[in-house]
Parts: structure tokens; sequence; C-alpha cells
């Protein structure tokens, strides 16, 4: 069936250094891809998300990139504040599912020391 | 964040018991989706509705059940709670696609829910 496999599981960083997530599926259909950013009690929040039409998305100090060809699809976090801190996931979406159900990643927790 | 609620914040129920977790949005988006999150398994899909009456499974869909009745509201039933049940729940919502919506999803606060 469908998956979605992101890695690293745990990512540790220094304030201030670039970090970076990554993301694989598997349903070649798929065409919209969000982040979502989850501090700990707290719900996930869509952060940034791209579709397959652009290979490329920024705001501010985060960016995502996406590889068709390769089912492949990063997130990438610049000059890292402690207040990066949080468990991010991916997911993907296949618009032939109804309801555009979103398929997740098992997530990454970031840690940005001060 | 976007107008939604969940109900109970937090349960601890007997196993065996029925339980209800109510999801109420006040943004008359077409879908809403029911998940539970455990350590190590993400965001798994319950059920999910596009529409009133309208409701689909998801991937973790046996042993829940869903209505919905109106548009703001999204129930999702234990009929038995389980140990296994024992997770926190997040109900989400979103516009669709139609009338230059989106699939974007934004999630209500959760439930936490303890079967003893």
């Amino acid at each position: 069936g469908e998956n979605v496999e992101q890695h690293p599981s745990t990512l540790s960083v220094q304030e201030g250094d670039s970090a970076v997530i990554k993301c694989t599926y598997s349903d070649s259909a798929s065409n919209y891809f969000p982040w979502y950013k989850q501090e700990l009690g707290k719900r996930p929040q869509l952060i940034i998300d791209i579709r397959s039409n652009v290979g490329e998305k920024k705001d501010q100090r985060i960016a995502v990139t996406l590889n068709k060809t390769a089912k492949h699809f990063s997130l990438h976090i610049t000059e890292t504040q402690p207040e990066d801190s949080a468990v991010y996931f991916c997911a993907a979406s296949n618009p032939y599912n109804q309801g555009g159900k979103l398929i997740f990643g098992q997530g990454t927790e970031l840690s940005v020391k001060p | 964040d976007a107008g939604i609620t969940q109900s109970p914040r937090h349960k601890v129920t007997e196993t065996g018991t029925p339980v209800t977790l109510r999801c109420h949005q006040t943004e008359n988006h077409r879908y809403m989706y029911w998940y539970r999150q455990d350590p190590g398994h993400g965001l798994r899909l319950i059920h999910y509705s596009y529409g009133v009456k309208d409701t689909d499974k998801g991937e973790v869909s046996d042993g829940y059940s869903v209505s919905r009745s109106k548009t703001e509201d999204f129930l999702l039933t234990l009929e038995s709670a389980t140990s296994s049940q024992t997770s926190v729940y997040f109900c989400a919502i979103s516009p669709g696609l139609a009338g230059g919506g989106s699939y974007e999803q934004y999630f209500g606060p959760g439930t936490r829910l303890t079967v003893t």
C-alpha cells in the first residue's frame, strides 16, 4: 500500500546550523506534500507544503524540495533556533484518493542546542 | 488556529466500555478526519468524511465507527474500548479542492484517551 518513509528519526544540531529531513513516498500519483511541526503536547501545525508542479518552495528560513522522479522530498531549515525544536512530519497525498487523504511519515525529532 | 475543537480533551475509561469523541468545526469545511497518534507510528488515519453522512475507512479503522449528521460535527465511537486504543486522537479538517480550496489539513487540539 501507500507508504511514506522519513529519515532521520532524531536529529540534533547546534543553534545556527542547518537541518535537513528527508522523505520518500511510494505512490507515484501523489502530488501534494505538506510538512507539519508538532511541539510537545500540541497539535501538528502545517508549516509549508509543495505541489508536484514545482521543485522548490521557500518561506523565510524553511524550504522544501521535491524530486518526483526519485519520489523524494526534503525539508530544509537554515539558521536553526531553539524554538525550532519539535517533531516534524512529512506527508503525501494522491489526488485520486477520495478526500485527499494524507499518508504521514513516522516523524523526526529535531533538537536545536543553544 | 482554525476553528476546531475536540471534546473531551482527556478521558480515562475501562476496557469494554463505549467511548465517543467529538470534533466540532466552525470553518464549514467539507472534509473531516480522525487520526490516532502513537509513538513510533506517526499519525494514522482512522476514518474520514467527505460530506454529511458520507464517510469512509482509513488505514486503522477496525474497532472504530464514525458519524457525521451535520457539517460541523464528526463523531468517533469506540464501541468497546480496548487497551490497544489508548492513544492521542486528533481531528483534522480540510476545505477540499472545490471552489478553489485545497487539501490542506488543519488539526484540532487532540484528545488523550487512556483505556485501563
